[in-house]
């Protein structure tokens, strides 16, 4: 079945360390996303990549960083600029950038202490 | 910019109570519209979706019209079940990445 993969499911790591988090996806689709979900807060946007070896900042990129490689693959590294890392993220992707639905991993839950 | 407003939770039914999630937006031009839902620990699902005026999106027994005279987009259930209790987001993409409401939890009790 095509889908979204995220991992690990929970990560730890003390503060002052970058950590990155995985996203793949096999299906096929061009665009991806990285979102933020904080309690009362919704989704906020991270980073996007529309095609290969391009990417645009969110509205919240600060102290984040992505690379889009490869079609399949668009990991996110919250580095130690990051005031407030501690958050559920998740990935998405859709076929193109416009009108078409995103479809979403099952998230990462990441606690930085 | 492009927001979506929706209905500050929680909402609390019993079972085989009518649902009503209010959402609101503002957009420039004519965006396609969305709701998606979220189970405890998982990534949102999507739910229905509409793509211009007057469009009705429908999936599992829930149903939101697109009104753009109103600028809404509200979802609605006959009758809900206990198994429908999950956060419900409203979306809408334009021009730019999809753009979310806050998210309403919705809990239904037997």
């Amino acid at each position: 079945d095509g889908g979204i993969t995220q991992s690990p499911k929970y990560l730890f790591r003390k503060e002052g360390q970058n950590v990155t988090l995985s996203c793949e996806q096999n299906l096929n689709h061009d665009a991806m996303y990285w979102y933020r979900q904080d309690p009362g807060q919704g989704l906020r946007l991270i980073y996007y990549s529309q095609i290969v070896n391009d990417f645009q900042k969110g509205d919240i990129a600060e102290g984040y960083s992505v690379s889009r490689e490869k079609k399949e693959s668009f990991p996110l590294t919250v580095t130690s600029a990051q005031k407030n890392p501690t958050a559920f993220y998740l990935c998405a992707s859709s076929i193109e950038m416009t009108g078409s639905p995103l479809h979403f991993g099952n998230g990462t839950r990441l606690t930085v202490t | 910019g492009d927001s979506v407003t929706q209905m500050e939770g929680p909402v609390t039914l019993s079972e085989e109570a009518f649902l009503t999630i209010n959402c609101t937006y503002t957009a420039t031009g004519y965006p396609s519209l969305f709701w998606y839902v979220q189970y405890p620990g998982e990534g949102l699902q999507l739910l229905l979706k509409a793509t211009k005026a007057d469009d009705k999106g429908s999936n599992k027994g829930f149903e939101a019209t697109y009104r753009k005279e109103t600028t809404s987009f509200h979802l609605e259930k006959g009758s809900v079940q206990v198994s429908d209790s999950a956060v419900y987001f409203c979306a809408l993409r334009g021009n730019t990445p999809l753009v979310f409401g806050k998210g309403t939890r919705l809990s239904v009790i037997a």
